[in-house]
């Protein structure tokens, strides 16, 4: 049992490049959620789903996607990257949502230059 | 939306007193309260949690309450060792819309010897 799995762990990317951050859980989870953590900010909220073929924006949606073709696999996709989107990354599964806490994975932290 | 407060942003406490962190939270409706610790370079991880139909509950060393008419909750640690050095945070599960939890900013804390 693996819990959450997020890959890369680090990875540097050039203003204007594209990537996709991977996160995929063993757990049978239907919430799964990603949040960004930026130096003495908390984590906020980009996008979260319910269950395979539901997505729905966070607090901070703005210049990422996803896509939640099964159940396990929750991939947050940044598009045209930006120094404002220099972040440790991390997503998160629970079996019925937040009342039910969450597992998050090890993080990605992302360095736009 | 929920909006969740946390103070204070630092905490430097001797090896062997006490530490309280407090946290406000502005959605009536929220049902849910957990606690992360998060090491340095590590993700977060849930050390105690507290529904709404409960005032307080302790684990070991580490004690939960909340007062929902004032819509604060706070984390009470006794016995402090240096291996509680990290940055806690708290949270509130917003009921509906993927359950998500909302985050406060973190409280470093520190324990000296």
């Amino acid at each position: 049992n693996a819990g959450v799995t997020q890959t890369p762990k680090f990875r540097i990317l050039k203003i204007g490049q594209s990537m996709t951050l991977q996160c995929t859980q063993d757990m049978n989870h239907n919430y799964m959620y990603w949040y960004r953590q930026d130096p003495g900010m908390g984590l906020k909220l980009i996008y979260y789903s319910v269950g395979a073929g539901i997505t729905d924006k966070g607090e901070v949606p703005n210049g990422y996607n996803v896509s939640r073709s099964t159940t396990e696999d929750f991939p947050l996709r940044l598009e045209l990257a930006a120094p404002s989107q220099t972040s440790v990354y991390f997503c998160a599964s629970s079996y019925l949502g937040g009342e039910n806490g969450y597992t998050f994975g090890s993080g990605t932290r992302l360095t736009v230059v | 939306g929920e909006n969740v407060e946390q103070h204070p942003s630092t905490l430097s406490v001797q090896e062997g007193d006490s530490a309280v962190i407090k946290c406000t939270y502005s959605d009536s409706a929220s049902n849910y309260f957990p606690w992360y610790k998060q090491e340095l370079g590590k993700r977060p991880q849930l050390i105690i949690d507290i529904r709404s139909n409960v005032g307080e509950k302790k684990d070991q060393r580490i004690a939960v309450t909340l007062n929902k008419t004032a819509k604060h909750f706070s984390l009470h640690i006794t016995e402090t060792q240096p291996e509680d050095s990290a940055v806690y945070f708290c949270a509130a599960s917003s009921p509906g819309g993927g359950n998500k939890l909302t985050f406060g900013t973190g409280t470093q804390l520190k324990v000296e010897l």
